[in-house]
């Protein structure tokens, strides 16, 4: 299940099973979203995106939801596999024209085998 | 080639020392970022270079001082850190004259204040 408190968030999941990671944004005026996958001693790997005129883009094995209503962007990944497990950082650019990213707090993925 | 090249990979410096962080890319991105992660948190923004010109400080103090000498290369040079400085320092570019592109991020220099 899932955890938030004062450390890293965490979602733990059976190898094959479907994942789901929620980000809550903070700024209404953000227009463009990112997920991105961050492995152990390494940086952050695109995973999808999504503009803010879209709910729903659909990747490999990836699908990305906006609710721009509650400010909430969630991640799913179908038939999740050991090579999932990574923190998951959602990302907003809040900068308008300037192209500022701000990335969410994160959430330690971790698949089962 | 998608790839933002960082180096050194790790630097252990003291707290009186002058170093240097490189970021290289050849994508033609006229956007570049340094970003710093503490141990379990998100990257934080310091600074946005875009045409090779500062666009945005987030408040970063002057003992980090960056520069883009061309719009390949991203510079952070660092003097008189602190220990709490220790992070890991992420550099990323895009495309700039293409609002909302994903942003391409090296692997990242380990930094330790000592």
């Amino acid at each position: 299940g899932e955890s938030v408190g004062l450390h890293l968030p965490t979602l733990s999941v059976q190898e094959g099973d479907n994942s789901i990671i929620n980000c809550a944004y903070s700024n209404s005026a953000s227009d463009y979203f990112i997920w991105y996958k961050q492995e152990s001693g390494k940086g952050p790997q695109f995973i999808i995106d999504i503009r803010s005129n879209m709910d729903k883009r659909q990747g490999q094995r990836v699908t990305v939801l906006l609710n721009k209503t509650v400010k909430h962007l969630s991640l799913q990944i179908a038939a999740t596999q050991p090579g999932d497990s990574a923190v998951y950082f959602c990302a907003e650019n809040s900068g308008g024209s300037n192209y500022k990213l701000t990335f969410g707090k994160g959430t330690l993925l971790t698949v089962n085998p | 080639d998608t790839e933002v090249t960082q180096t050194p990979k790790h630097l252990v410096m003291g707290m009186t020392n002058k170093k240097s962080l490189k970021c290289e890319q050849h994508m033609g991105h006229r956007a570049m970022y340094w970003y710093k992660q503490k141990a379990k948190k998100p990257p934080e923004l310091m600074f946005v270079y875009s045409y090779e010109k500062l666009s945005i400080n987030e408040s970063v103090p002057s003992r980090f001082s960056p520069e883009c000498p061309n719009s390949s290369l991203l510079n952070l040079h660092l003097h008189a850190l602190q220990p709490e400085d220790s992070a890991l320092y992420l550099c990323a570019s895009s495309k700039r004259d293409s609002l909302n592109t994903e942003a391409f991020f090296g692997q990242g220099t380990r930094l330790t204040v000592v």
